[in-house]
């Protein structure tokens, strides 16, 4: 089964570096998500791509967040510098237009911990 | 705009009794909703769907909701509760239009007992 596939899983860095997550969704998803999820809370959009434009960044920290997908596939999401409150669950889904529930499928995640 | 409320933040039941997990949304436009579960060091996994066909929508592992539009609830129930049901449960809501954002609840953490 197709899943989606996110690295690392797990990151641990200092305030004030720079870190960097990947993912790489199901094959043939034309739209991607960037979530992040506070221990806690549920997940929220940061980001969302249809191929390789942003659709949504609503709820992105555009001064130190930045996403981008260049060819439409894979996705990179980037914080510089993070901060002790990035600390969170990064997590990326995809899904495809042209069903109707446009189902989300998430991968599992980068747990990011900023000290 | 959209939002979820999850009325429970934690539920405590003993293996073999039923299950309920609640969950009231609010929509501006005709919502699909769904139910994911979190496995611990594990991703979101879909339960079930609501998107407008039945209003007791049949997901995976025995449990079912029922889309109630005039309580705005869409309630989580299983029959009989497993061990492995142990998880958190976050009831999701979708405009069908508008780039298909999900909101997602603040999420019920089912603890079962032995």
């Amino acid at each position: 089964e197709a899943e989606v596939a996110q690295s690392p899983r797990y990151k641990i860095t200092e305030k004030s570096q720079a870190v960097a997550f990947w993912c790489d969704p199901i094959s043939g998803h034309a739209t991607l998500y960037w979530y992040r999820q506070i221990l806690g809370q549920g997940p929220e959009l940061l980001v969302q791509f249809q191929d390789e434009s942003v659709v949504d960044d609503s709820q992105l920290p555009k001064d130190r967040f930045s996403a981008e997908r260049l060819k439409g596939v894979d996705s990179t999401l980037k914080i510089q510098p993070a901060e002790l409150g990035d600390s969170a669950m990064y997590l990326c889904a995809s899904s495809s237009p042209g069903t109707v529930s446009y189902e989300q499928y998430f991968g599992p995640g980068t747990r990011l911990t900023v000290t | 705009a959209q939002s979820v409320t999850q009325l429970d933040s934690h539920v405590s039941v003993s293996e073999g009794t039923p299950v309920l997990l609640r969950c009231n949304y609010s929509s501006s436009y005709s919502p699909s909703l769904f139910w994911y579960v979190q496995h611990p060091n594990k991703g979101l996994q879909l339960l079930l769907k609501y998107t407008s066909a039945a209003t007791l929508v049949k997901g995976i592992n025995g449990f079912e909701a029922e889309f109630k539009k005039s309580e705005t609830s869409f309630h989580l129930t299983k029959p009989s509760a497993h061990m492995s049901d142990a998880a958190e449960y976050f009831c999701v809501v979708s405009a069908r239009t508008g780039g298909n954002k999900l909101v997602f609840g603040a999420g019920t953490i089912l603890r079962v007992k032995s």
